[in-house]
């Protein structure tokens, strides 16, 4: 079974700087996909980026971006000039391509990074 | 606007007495979801549907039945609550074969005292 692992519980980082999150990843499989949510104090999860495991290229989504390196298994994000409004716990999550014997395509989280920004 | 939508948002409840939190979604997406948040264990699934009239168990299923009589609808029952299911619950759905993740309900906050 794939399992996912935040080894930051909480961060901080001061307004405009830039931070970067930390996920690793544990899978055998060579086609999957990997995301970053963001959950506000309003706890709605929100996609902030995806990545599809077969391109190299890094996904970028404005002031995000993602580190994925796929032989160290590791996907990383970065925000550069933090806002106020980045506070929020974020997780990191796989889904395999393959489809389960049952057809299960299930979000597989870690266990999220609570991120302070400071004003 | 493309969305989950759950109800409610918030509940407080009795040990015991059967309850229903509704999710719909308007995407026409066959894949529907169940996830509860817990502090320090992120999000397990609940429950899962293919479609409509599959359905099966996720990783944390007990104590929890669902349905799906219609593609749009996936309710989440709990037929006699414990206070440890006390918790944040996520209705989500995506297409099958897909990679754009999952699209997210609100969330309904659950006490049960």
């Amino acid at each position: 079974a794939q399992t996912v692992t935040q080894s930051q519980p909480e961060m901080s980082v001061q307004e405009a700087e830039t931070v970067t999150l930390s996920c690793t990843y544990d899978t055998s499989e060579s086609d999957y996909y990997l995301f970053w949510y963001k959950q506000p104090p309003s706890r709605q999860m929100i996609l902030v980026i995806r990545q599809e495991a077969y391109k190299q290229q890094n996904a970028t989504e404005n002031r995000f971006s993602v580190n994925f390196q796929k032989a160290a298994k590791s996907f990383s994000l970065k925000i550069s000039d933090s806002q106020l409004g980045d506070a929020a716990m974020y997780f990191c999550a796989y889904r395999s391509a393959n489809m389960e014997e049952s057809g299960n395509t299930p979000l597989v989280f870690g266990k999220g990074t609570r991120l302070s920004v400071i004003a | 606007e493309a969305q989950v939508t759950q109800n409610p948002r918030y509940l407080i409840t009795v040990t015991g007495k059967k309850l229903t939190v509704t999710c719909s979604q308007n995407m026409n997406h066959e894949y529907m979801s169940w996830y509860r948040q817990d502090p320090g264990l992120g999000l397990r699934q609940i429950y899962y549907s293919m479609n409509v009239e599959v359905t099966d168990k996720g990783d944390v299923p007990e104590g929890y039945k669902v349905s799906r009589k219609e593609k749009r609808n996936f309710p989440l029952i709990l037929e006699s609550p414990s206070p440890n299911q006390t918790s944040l619950y996520f209705c989500a759905s995506s297409p099958t074969r897909e990679n754009y993740g999952y699209t997210f309900g609100s969330g309904t906050r659950l006490t049960v005292v």
